[in-house]
C-alpha cells in the first residue's frame, strides 16, 4: 500500500505571511488535489494537478499558489495568510483523471494569528 | 451549481443499535452524478467507504448501506447495528462520471458518529 504525507501537521502564522503547505504520495498516483475545509463546511477544492507540472485552478483557487514539479509532490502556497483563519487543507491523489478512487492525507491544520 | 446536504453535527448512538445518516444532493450540470460515502477514523486520512454510479443501486461496506435514489436525489447512509469502531466523521459527496471528468468531488459538510457502550 501507499500513503500521503502531508508537512507540516499544524501551521501557525502571521496575518499577511506567505505559507506554503507540502504534500507527498508514494503511490504514483498521477492526479493530486488540494481541498479545503472550514468548520462546518464540506470539502472545497482549490487546485487540481493532472500530472506532473500541470495546475488547474479549482472553485477556491484565488489567494493560492500551487506547485507540482514532481509527480510525487504537490505544494500549496497561502499567498497571504488572513487574520483569524482557521481551516484544515486536505491533500489528495487518483490513479489517474478518475473520481474512482482518492487517498487523502491526514491534513494540515492552520491557525492564523 | 452543485451541493450536498447531510445531517448536521454529530450524531450519537448506542453500540449495536440501528443508524441512518442523512444525504440529499442537488447538481444542475451533472446528467449522471455519481455518489460517494467517505469516512475520516480518528487519526487517519479520508477514505472511501462506499460508492454507487448508478441510480437504483445499492453500495454497501463494512456493513454499511447506501442507495442511490434519483427520484428523491438522495443517498442516506444505513447501518443495522453500530459498533463503536464505528465511531468517526462520514462525508456524503458527489461527482461526475469518472471516465470523462478529472475527480472533483462535492462533498457535504460531515457528521460525526460517536457510538458509546
Amino acid at each position: 500500500g501507499g500513503i500521503i504525507t502531508q508537512t507540516p501537521k499544524f501551521l501557525i502564522g502571521q496575518e499577511g505571511q506567505k505559507l506554503t503547505l507540502k504534500c507527498q504520495q508514494n503511490f504514483n498516483h498521477d492526479t493530486m488535489y488540494w481541498y479545503r475545509q472550514d468548520s462546518g463546511k464540506g470539502l472545497r477544492l482549490i487546485y487540481y494537478s493532472i500530472t506532473e507540472n500541470d495546475l488547474q485552478k479549482g472553485d477556491l483557487s484565488e489567494g493560492y499558489d500551487a506547485s507540482r514539479e514532481k509527480k510525487s509532490s504537490f505544494s500549496l502556497t497561502v499567498t497571504s495568510a488572513q487574520k483569524n483563519e482557521m481551516a484544515v487543507f486536505l491533500c489528495a491523489s487518483s490513479i489517474h483523471k478518475s473520481n474512482e478512487r482518492l487517498f487523502f492525507g491526514h491534513g494540515t491544520k492552520l491557525s492564523v494569528l | 451549481g452543485d451541493s450536498v446536504t447531510q445531517t448536521e453535527g454529530q450524531v450519537t448512538v448506542s453500540e449495536s443499535k440501528s443508524l441512518i445518516i442523512n444525504c440529499t444532493y442537488s447538481t444542475t450540470s451533472i446528467a449522471y452524478p455519481n455518489l460517494f460515502w467517505y469516512v475520516r477514523y480518528p487519526g487517519e486520512g479520508l477514505q472511501l467507504l462506499l460508492k454507487v454510479i448508478t441510480a437504483g443501486q445499492k453500495g454497501s461496506s463494512r456493513g454499511f448501506e447506501a442507495t442511490y435514489n434519483k427520484e428523491t436525489t438522495s443517498f442516506h447512509l444505513q447501518k443495522a447495528s453500530v459498533q463503536e469502531s464505528d465511531s468517526a466523521v462520514y462525508y456524503c459527496a458527489l461527482g461526475e462520471d469518472g471516465t470523462q471528468v478529472v475527480g472533483q468531488l462535492t462533498f457535504g459538510s460531515g457528521t460525526r458518529l460517536q457510538v458509546y457502550a
